[in-house]
């Protein structure tokens, strides 16, 4: 059974600092993953998300790697900003089409002004 | 981008009263829809998988029987807690992906309170 790990389960950082977020996942044959965002009593916000055969995405002040061969992504967020205080879900995906997503527990970002 | 609606956002019912929770896309045909449950600081829980017009696919250790799932057309689910009990109390969320099926479009959420 896929497992999905976040660590840090929270942080707290001053305005401006560059960050990384951290996902695992036990079982490799994945289809894609996605980072997501959900704010307090919010639904989700997908950020990226990135194909098997890809190693990276990026959006803005947003990069997502992966390596599928270790089970693990990274979500890098350059000059962090309040507004980017929210959770950060990562997420996997075995197959397509009617296969549903493996969550991690996220972790709380909180970017102090 | 695909917009996913649910409806009601938040609903305060009484112990063994039945709740229905409506997930619609707005803008595109959903093949395939995902019904998801967050406890509070838990990840979310996929429950169940429904594409149109056949039966719902049940993840382990969700009761069928409890949470009944209706698609019954390309843009609409239904999900409808049968009997509810303070432990259903939980955030309910719904997903939804089209013909290819490469990407899940989330809906903003219900939250739901059983006394």
């Amino acid at each position: 059974k896929q497992e999905v790990t976040q660590i840090p389960a929270a942080l707290s950082v001053p305005e401006g600092e560059n960050l990384v977020l951290n996902c695992s996942f036990t079982d490799s044959a994945i289809y894609n993953l996605q980072w997501f965002r959900q704010d307090p009593g919010k639904g989700l916000t997908s950020l990226l998300l990135i194909q098997s055969s890809q190693r990276e995405q990026t959006s803005g002040r947003l990069n997502a790697s992966l390596d599928k061969s270790s089970g693990r992504s990274t979500l890098y967020i350059a000059a962090s900003q309040p507004g980017d205080s929210a959770t950060y879900l990562c997420a996997v995906r075995r197959g397509g089409g009617a296969d549903g997503l493996t969550f991690g527990k996220g972790t709380h970002l909180i970017i102090q002004p | 981008g695909a917009v996913v609606s649910q409806h009601p956002s938040w609903v305060i019912c009484k112990s063994g009263t039945s709740v229905k929770i409506e997930c619609r896309s707005l803008d595109f045909q959903a093949t395939t829809m995902f019904w998801y449950r967050q406890f509070p600081k838990q990840s979310l829980m996929l429950m169940a998988t429904s594409n149109e017009g056949s039966k719902a696919t049940y993840e382990q250790g969700v009761e069928k029987d409890k949470f009944l799932i209706n698609h019954a057309s390309l843009t609409l689910s239904t999900l409808t807690v049968t009997s509810a009990h303070p432990e259903d109390s939980s955030f309910y969320i719904c997903s939804a992906s089209g013909t290819g099926g490469e990407t899940q479009y989330f809906g903003p959420g219900t939250r739901l309170l059983v006394l």
